[in-house]
Order: C-alpha cells, then sequence, then structure tokens
C-alpha cells in the first residue's frame, strides 16, 4: 500500500499567518492527491482534490500544489474558522490511505 | 442537497456482527462509487471500503478482508456495510462518503454524520 507522511504533526499559529503543510508519498502518484479538513466531532470536507483543483466553495486563501511524491496545503492567511485538522490522501491506487493529519492550532 | 445518513453502530462484543447502512438522498445515488471511511477514537482517518456503482467492484483495507462486505441497493438508495468478527480495534465512527464524480472513486466530496460501533466485552 502507498503511505503518506503528513508533516508536522501538529504546529501552532495566529490569525493572519501562513501555514503550509506537507504530504509526501512512499511511491509516485502523479497528482491523484485530495485535501480535507475536519474539525471536532464533524465529518471531513473536502478543500482540495487533484492536488491542486479548489473544491466548489473553499475560498481561495487554501492552495494546493505538487505531483509526483511530494505535495503541499497552503494557507495563505489563517482565520479563525482554519483551526482544524487537515489530512492529505492519496486516490491513485485502489487501495486508499490517507496521512495521519496535521492539527492547526491558536498560538 | 446531498444527504447521506448512517446507522446501524452500537456496542458489540468482541467476535460479533454489525450491518451499518448508510441512506442517500438528493443524488442520483446509482451513478457514483461509495465509500466506508472509519476514524479509531482521536486518532486518523482509515479509508475501509468501496464500492463502484453497480456492484461489480469492491476493493478493501487490508485489515478487514474476509471479515467486512460492502453492498448497495440502487433501488433503495443505501449503502451497507456487514462487519463479522469484530475486534476492538474497528472501535471507531464509521461515515459513508460519495465519490465527486462519477468517473471518480476514491475523492470523497460528501459525507455522513457517522455511525459509532464500539467492540468490547
Amino acid at each position: 500500500d502507498i503511505q503518506m507522511t503528513q508533516s508536522p504533526s501538529s504546529l501552532s499559529a495566529s490569525v493572519g499567518d501562513r501555514v503550509t503543510i506537507t504530504c509526501r508519498a512512499s511511491q509516485v502518484i502523479n497528482i491523484y492527491l485530495n485535501w480535507y479538513q475536519q474539525t471536532p466531532g464533524k465529518a471531513p470536507k473536502l478543500l482540495i482534490y487533484a492536488a491542486s483543483t479548489l473544491q466548489s466553495g473553499v475560498p481561495s486563501r487554501f492552495r494546493g500544489s505538487g505531483s509526483g511524491t511530494d505535495f503541499t496545503l497552503t494557507i495563505s492567511s489563517l482565520q479563525p474558522e482554519d483551526f482544524a485538522t487537515y489530512y492529505c490522501q492519496q486516490s491513485y491506487d485502489t487501495a486508499l490511505t490517507f496521512g495521519g493529519g496535521t492539527k492547526v492550532e491558536i498560538k | 442537497e446531498v444527504q447521506l445518513v448512517e446507522s446501524g453502530g452500537g456496542l458489540v462484543q468482541p467476535g460479533g456482527s454489525l450491518r451499518l447502512s448508510c441512506a442517500a438522498s438528493g443524488l442520483n445515488f446509482s451513478h457514483y462509487w461509495m465509500s466506508w471511511v472509519r476514524q479509531a477514537p482521536g486518532k486518523g482517518l482509515e479509508w475501509v471500503a468501496n464500492i463502484n456503482q453497480v456492484g461489480s467492484e469492491k476493493y478493501y483495507v487490508d485489515s478487514v478482508k474476509g471479515r467486512f462486505s460492502i453492498s448497495r441497493d440502487n433501488a433503495k438508495n443505501t449503502l451497507y456495510l456487514q462487519m463479522n468478527s469484530l475486534r476492538a480495534e474497528d472501535t471507531a465512527v464509521y461515515y459513508c462518503a460519495r465519490a465527486l464524480f462519477v468517473f471518480v472513486a476514491g475523492t470523497f466530496d460528501s459525507w455522513g454524520q457517522g455511525t459509532q460501533v464500539t467492540v468490547s466485552s
């Protein structure tokens, strides 16, 4: 199975900060990479698919980039509602796998 | 508006069985791949299984192969997960999720609220 490794596992940031989360796949997955946001007690929400395509309704401060094995999620100016856990997920293989998550906390 | 509503969770003893259901509305259910994704307490997301539009293709995470079975009834707009030989490590919130596009299997844009499964004696 393809292993997805996210870093960092957690970070502290302030409103207005630029935040970057990385995700590395254990093998080439082209651009079959999705990003989700989850707040406590809620179902995940799709933010970005195909590495860089913004899902409908998602604010433009979210940006995804990368291809092959290395990917990045950037939040250009952190807002109060962005404090959450973020997961990457590969859809290249039939055995779908998620990264371990990155928890974004208030500094 | 797409709505997915899971049911069937509960407390079960190790070795027991449960069948989860996911009732879908507001979408052409039969057009989409559907999946189950779970989240153990305090842990991350884990994809469990998915099924194509007509039920002819099914895939599972290794840890549930031979124990869990995914199925669907397009006439009833319902997705199922039959879980047998349950173990403590199957304890989790189970979400059903719809694929983003009709030609895509592994990207999830609509999720249910989840149903809790607890395996304990």
